[in-house]
């Protein structure tokens, strides 16, 4: 079945710092990729996708390319800030005709000090 | 817009009692979903639904059961609660076009304690 590996956490770095959350992934077909966030205490949000291969994803300086010949979408940021915190999921969607939700890794949890 | 809400945050249930999870949307999504998170596992899901009156099983169905009476709403049910359902659980929704599907929205949880 589908299946989303991510880095294992948490991932300590000081303010500014270069990130990067590791991402493969297990499945048939041409998925569809994305990142989410949670910040403390609240719900998942959306942070970036990218639907086909060699696509990009970005938002708020996060970026993630779909690299089908190596199965992976790491997420990278080239100066992160405190506000940064939160837990990142990796998931992708196998598109199958219906609604099925996402398969989701496990989450990295992200601690930047000042 | 509300976006998606969940009642109630939190609730402690002894093993045995049943409860009902709510999750309600006002973006007039016609998919919405139902996830638990579970520390290490990330978040896997139970059901979901197409529309109203339909449902189907995801991941982990068992000892769940879900209702779509009106668009808006997507209930959970626990029959007869378990310690092995202490978890937090998330509602998500979507849009039901090809390409606006891929964007989940989800809401802030729903921490459950089964002692």
């Amino acid at each position: 079945g589908d299946s989303v590996t991510q880095m294992e956490g948490p991932v300590t770095l000081s303010e500014e710092a270069f990130l990067t959350i590791n991402c493969t992934y297990t499945a048939t077909g041409y998925p569809s990729l994305f990142w989410y966030v949670q910040y403390p205490g609240e719900g998942l949000q959306l942070l970036l996708k990218a639907t086909k291969a060699d696509d990009k994803g970005s938002n708020k300086g996060f970026e993630a390319t779909y690299r089908k010949e190596t199965t992976s979408f790491h997420l990278e940021k080239g100066s992160v800030q405190v506000s940064d915190s939160a837990v990142y999921f990796c998931a992708l969607r196998r598109d199958k005709g219906g609604a099925d939700g996402l398969t989701f890794g496990k989450g990295t949890h992200l601690i930047i000090q000042p | 817009n509300a976006g998606v809400t969940q009642t109630p945050k939190f609730r402690v249930l002894k093993t045995g009692q049943s409860m009902t999870l709510l999750c309600a949307q006002d973006m007039n999504h016609e998919y919405m979903y139902w996830y638990r998170q579970d520390p290490g596992m990330g978040l896997r899901l139970i059901h979901y639904s197409v529309g109203e009156g339909t449902t189907a099983k995801g991941e982990v169905p068992d000892g769940y059961n879900v209702s779509r009476l009106k668009k808006q709403n997507f209930l959970l049910g626990l029959e007869s609660a378990a310690p092995s359902q202490t978890s937090v659980y998330f509602c998500a929704s979507s849009y039901s076009a090809v390409r606006m599907r891929e964007t989940q929205y989800f809401g802030p949880g729903t921490r459950l304690l089964v002692l």
